[in-house]
């Protein structure tokens, strides 16, 4: 069970918009920058979101992240068959003196 | 940019023991924290472990803690994981990573496969 609580999937037709949660605590969301990484099917996962909402060169601007206390979001505008993939949160924790990821969410173009 | 490439994994027993490297270019891997971040098969990331510039700070995972040593070598643009008294739950595809100021996990190299059965 992570300390970083995502839904397990989500889904949307093409040009839909889906949104993500990330709910975790004072220790780390509430304390330490939140990031999003996206993994594709059968490929190494890939930095999506870093530092709570910047997108590295490269990402769609249809991706954007957003923070607020101890939750987080990543929502995708315009939902593209392409963005099939498992996507995670992760962050610091100060409890653990770890890095935590979230469980993953899986998100589904339907 | 940058680019990493793991190797190392393979088949062993439970209490086995087993290194990988990591051999990374196309950035100044000096100036980075590196990481190792697992999956196990169908399943989530866990994160592993840390390693600083220079290679005395240093923090591991809860499961990982007292078993796996994390180190590096930066003349040799190298990142390892020694993994010693390996169980069958570490069976996991081990990813090698920089890791920026604010924890950021990029690039990821492709991963190599560990396997820990009997």
């Amino acid at each position: 069970q992570s300390v970083l609580t995502q839904p397990p999937s989500a889904s949307g037709t093409p040009g839909q918009r889906v949104t993500i949660s990330c709910s975790g605590s004072v220790s780390n969301i509430g304390r330490h920058i939140l990031n999003w990484y996206q993994q594709l099917p059968g490929t190494a996962p890939k930095l999506l979101i870093y530092s709570d909402d910047q997108r590295p060169s490269g990402v769609p601007d249809r991706f954007s992240g957003s923070k607020s206390g101890t939750s987080a979001s990543l929502a995708i505008s315009g939902l593209q068959s392409e963005d099939e993939a498992d996507y995670y949160c992760a962050a610091w924790d100060d409890n653990l003196n770890g890095y935590v990821f979230g469980s993953g969410t899986q998100v589904t173009v339907l | 940019e940058g680019q990493l490439v793991e190797s190392g994994g393979g088949l062993v027993r439970p209490g086995g023991s087993l290194r990988l490297s990591c051999a990374a270019s196309g950035f100044t891997f000096s100036s980075y924290w590196m990481s190792w971040v697992r999956q196990a098969p169908g399943k989530g990331l866990e994160w592993v472990a840390n390693i600083n510039q220079d290679g005395r700070e240093i923090y591991y995972g809860e499961s990982v803690k007292g078993r796996f040593t994390i180190s590096r070598d930066n003349a040799s643009n190298s990142l390892y994981l020694q993994m010693n008294s390996l169980r069958v739950e570490d069976t996991a595809v081990y990813y090698c990573v920089r890791a920026g100021d604010d924890n950021w996990f990029d690039p990821w190299g492709q991963g190599t496969l560990v396997t820990v059965s009997s």
